[in-house]
């Protein structure tokens, strides 16, 4: 089945900095991925989705890149800042079921001033 | 905005130990999950439902039971809790073609 491998594990940026999140996958037919965001003792909020058939996709202060031929995912949080400090995880939807998520690792940020 | 609730918070209980998590939703979505989150593993699905009566086997449901009364509640079952069952339990719910929302969490300890 479809597996997901998260890098790093752990991540500390200066504040300005950009942070790059990246996570690969194994189904070369995944179609939907997810980035979820953790902060401190919280529960997970969706910070973007993003179907197969778009590439680039950016939000407030980050950008998600898709390369299938790669089956690649990342995330890169342009000019970081302290509120960012968060656990970070990456999910795709396989192929062989679509009612599930497979989740990456996690990276846990550290924002520091 | 969805709502998932989940109860207890925080439980604490001794090896052999008779567990239930309850999860809660109102949003009026179909699929319900129970996840366990461990450092290094990330969240990983334990049993899922499609609906009341309805109940599906994740991908680590070994010691776990679960039973979807309702529409809205889900619960999970640890009828012989041990050590490694000492972990982070999400649930979440999910309309079709939507995204998963989570409740709080619930900290479970097995003693």
């Amino acid at each position: 089945g479809e597996q997901v491998e998260q890098r790093p594990p752990h991540l500390s940026v200066r504040e300005g900095d950009s942070a790059v999140i990246t996570c690969t996958y194994t189904d070369p037919n995944s179609y939907y991925f997810f980035w979820y965001k953790q902060e401190p003792g919280a529960s997970l909020q969706l910070l973007m989705k993003v179907f197969s058939s778009t590439e680039i996709n950016e939000g407030q202060g980050f950008t998600v890149l898709l390369n299938k031929k790669d089956k690649r995912l990342s995330l890169n949080l342009t000019a970081a800042h302290p509120g960012d400090s968060a656990a970070y995880f990456c999910a795709v939807r396989p192929s062989s079921s679509f009612s599930k998520l497979v989740f990456g690792q996690g990276t846990s940020l550290s924002v520091v001033p | 905005e969805a709502a998932v609730t989940q109860s207890p918070r925080n439980k604490v209980t001794v090896t052999g130990g008779n567990v239930t998590l309850s999860c809660r939703q109102t949003n009026s979505h179909n699929y319900m999950y129970w996840y366990r989150q461990d450092t290094g593993h990330g969240l990983r699905l334990i049993h899922y439902s499609y609906g009341a009566g309805n109940l599906q086997i994740g991908d680590v449901p070994d010691g776990y039971k679960a039973t979807r009364t309702t529409q809205e509640d889900f619960f999970l079952l640890l009828e012989l809790a041990s050590p490694s069952q000492t972990s982070l339990y999400f649930c979440a719910s999910r309309k079709r073609g939507d995204e998963q929302y989570f409740g709080p969490g619930t900290r479970l300890t097995v003693l």
